[in-house]
């Protein structure tokens, strides 16, 4: 089993429209959690960190439930330009680690 | 832009050569990471330095795979005998610290295919 999972993908939806991702992770131990966004043939890019007590940051809402061990992130009236992978990140602190953890990632295509 | 460069942005190459990449992080950053991205995949991680001491390997880093940071700023990945299974994206990140909080930013990374 894969250390971080994501919606399969991908997702088409018209301009306009909110989108869900959800994603879960394994690792109970887990302590840090992002989105980050990657354009075709592009670098990842973070999106946002995820907090316990759930984010914002305009169109996009983050939430984290530890006991569920669960990731979300909301799209609000999704733009062409949200058009993207969108890959669920977890970072885990032991010894003197900190690499991300990456899922698969969810394609996401807006249409307008 | 992010502030990390990574060059060649694409090789190819014949298998069985070796090929080396560069990553020069953002000035003052003490931790780089290297990361492998093949298609419909994410990133996985390969290595880490924390300045120039490589503290971490993970089981994808082969012994055809060597990593080095000699000055604690760029850092070069090498792969020896390059085999078709090789071709992927190689992702350099650069972080400030060892803070739980602090982000990591990637590079563009080098395309790598071997034919």
């Amino acid at each position: 089993r894969k250390e971080v999972e994501q919606d399969p993908g991908p997702f088409n939806v018209p301009e306009g429209a909110t989108v869900a991702f959800n994603c879960t992770y394994s690792n109970s131990a887990s302590q840090s959690f992002f989105w980050y966004r990657q354009d075709c043939r592009k670098e990842p890019k973070l999106l946002m960190s995820v907090y316990s007590s759930g984010n914002e940051d305009g169109r996009f809402t983050a939430q984290l439930n530890r006991a569920s061990q669960y990731i979300s992130l909301l799209i609000r009236d999704s733009k062409l330009s949200d058009s993207a992978t969108y890959l669920c990140v977890v970072k885990n602190y032991g010894g003197s680690q900190g690499n991300l953890i990456f899922g698969k990632g969810t394609k996401l295509s807006v249409k307008p | 832009d992010t502030g990390v460069s990574q060059d060649p942005r694409h090789k190819i190459t014949k298998r069985g050569q070796n090929v080396t990449f560069r990553c020069d992080p953002i000035s003052e950053h003490n931790r780089l990471y290297w990361y492998r991205q093949t298609l419909g995949q994410g990133p996985e991680f390969l290595t880490y330095f924390q300045n120039e001491a490589q503290l971490e390997k993970s089981r994808l880093l082969s012994d055809r795979f060597s990593a080095e940071r000699p000055k604690g700023s760029f850092s070069t990945l090498e792969i020896q005998r390059t085999e078709q299974g090789d071709s992927a994206m190689y992702l350099c990140a650069s972080q400030r610290g060892g803070m739980i909080a602090d982000t990591q930013y990637f590079g563009p990374g080098t395309r790598l295919t071997v034919l």
